[in-house]
């Protein structure tokens, strides 16, 4: 079964520094997705970020980027100059490639602080 | 993406109860997902229904408890029957987004408390 473990329950951030969540998961698949979803007060969870797993680079969306790390089954999100906006919980989630509709598996998240 | 709606956006309902919630999506989509989100947790996967046949449902949740109807391509809805306390949480729905990756995208969720 594949599994996805946050470690970080909470991080905290200065407005404008720069975190990295860490994810790492367990799969004995070859080809799949990898995402980060964030998840505001509001309880709408927002796509953030889409790595696939056969593409060596590594995916950016302005100020958020991804270091995947296949061989080690790691998948960290970096969030660069960090806004109050983005203070939220962050789950990794992880989906087998199969060319038809497939679950999500997720994390356990990471809450993210961002202070002035 | 998908614009996907979800009624009610939250309620409160009395142990013993059931609610039905349904879940629009603005485009025709082959599957439907129905997650539990319980207070302080990560998402888990309730059941994946498809248009015409049976929701598959995941280990730990049963049909009876948790009937899904998919009448068509752009519309569900999920009921939670005889409710108790343990079942306050957030419902949300999610569809994939054809052509992007097979990226799932969620609709508002429902917010449940059961007293």
């Amino acid at each position: 079964a594949q599994t996805v473990t946050q470690s970080q329950p909470e991080m905290s951030v200065q407005e404008a520094e720069t975190v990295t969540l860490s994810c790492t998961y367990d799969t004995s698949e070859s080809d799949y997705y990898l995402f980060w979803y964030k998840q505001p007060p509001s309880r709408q969870m927002i796509l953030v970020i889409r790595q696939e797993a056969y593409k060596q680079q590594n995916a950016t969306e302005n100020r958020f980027s991804v270091n995947f790390q296949k061989a080690a089954k790691s998948f960290s999100l970096k969030i660069s100059d960090s806004q109050l906006g983005d203070a939220a919980m962050y789950f990794c989630a992880y989906k087998i490639r199969t060319g038809t509709a497939s679950k999500l598996t997720f994390g356990t998240g990471t809450r993210l602080q961002v202070t002035l | 993406s998908a614009v996907i709606s979800q009624k009610p956006s939250r309620d409160i309902c009395q142990r013993g109860t059931s609610l039905t919630i349904q879940c629009q999506v603005d485009s025709q989509v082959t599957m439907m997902f129905w997650y539990r989100q319980q207070p302080g947790q990560s998402l888990t996967l309730i059941a994946t229904a498809n248009q015409g046949s049976e929701a598959t449902y995941e280990s730990g949740f049963v049909i009876d408890k948790f009937p899904i109807s998919r009448p068509n391509l752009t519309f569900s809805t999920l009921t939670v029957s005889n409710m108790s306390p343990e079942d306050s949480s957030i419902y949300l729905c999610s569809v994939d987004q054809a052509g992007v990756g097979e990226t799932q995208y969620f609709g508002p969720g429902t917010r449940l408390l059961v007293l």
